[in-house]
């Protein structure tokens, strides 16, 4: 079974409106990550996330670990087309801080309409 | 913005040839890494480095090997590149120490094998 899972896979929402994506992990996470990839290219980090309860904020994008470091959720408000793309979760549960690579979710597929 | 550059972005190649896929960063990480992503799939650590002559394999098997010279050069190597291996290989650094740690991503090389 996936030790990392997120949802949706994908999502189509109309320009304006919020979304949340969740990553769900089987075990707790020493540290979970939020990038985002553009369709063929790179990632781009968007935050680290450490401590229960613990949220951080980058321009519209909000992403929250609960207090059992086993779920985070990433927000965003007020969705532009400049959001769109694929986002991944990424799942740190070695207390050696990510010594051996992280595990990735399958990323969630974010599409804006106008 | 990281500093973390791979060289070919594309790469278009037929069966049997050997193939190197280069990494490079500018920030003075130790530590380094390869991903492979196939498409829409979750991405699978196959190699990492903890620094200069370290290289381990990951949790996913690759007849890839890689080499740890310098330590902003972490370059891959397929010496008979097979359609199998067709996909996206990514490469990320992180600073050593630093836990949790934030791992930093190359813009990837798409490699085709024919």
């Amino acid at each position: 079974s996936q030790e990392l899972e997120q949802s949706p896979q994908s999502l189509i929402v109309q320009e304006g409106k919020n979304l949340t994506i969740n990553c769900t992990s089987s075990k707790t996470l020493y540290g979970l990550y939020w990038y985002k990839q553009k369709y063929g290219e790179g990632l781009i980090f968007l935050m680290m996330l450490q401590k229960g309860g613990e949220e951080k904020s980058h321009e519209k994008i909000t992403a929250k670990l609960d207090e059992k470091k086993q779920q985070s959720s990433l927000h965003i408000t007020a969705s532009q087309p400049s959001h769109a793309g694929i986002y991944l979760c990424g799942a740190d549960w070695d207390s050696g801080g990510g010594a051996d690579g992280l595990t990735f979710g399958k990323g969630t597929h974010l599409i804006i309409q106008p | 913005e990281a500093d973390i550059y791979q060289t070919p972005r594309y790469l278009v190649i037929g069966t049997g040839k050997k193939i190197t896929l280069e990494c490079s960063q500018t920030m003075g990480h130790d530590k380094m890494y390869w991903y492979q992503q196939d498409p829409g799939m979750e991405l699978h650590l196959i190699h990492y480095s903890y620094g200069v002559n370290s290289t381990e394999k990951g949790d996913l098997s690759s007849e890839s090997t890689v080499s740890r010279i310098r330590t902003e050069h972490f370059p891959l190597t397929l010496e008979s590149a097979r359609p199998s291996h067709t996909s996206q290989y990514l490469c990320a650094s992180s600073e050593y120490g630093t836990a949790p740690e934030t791992q930093y991503f190359g813009p990837g090389t798409r490699l085709l094998v024919l």
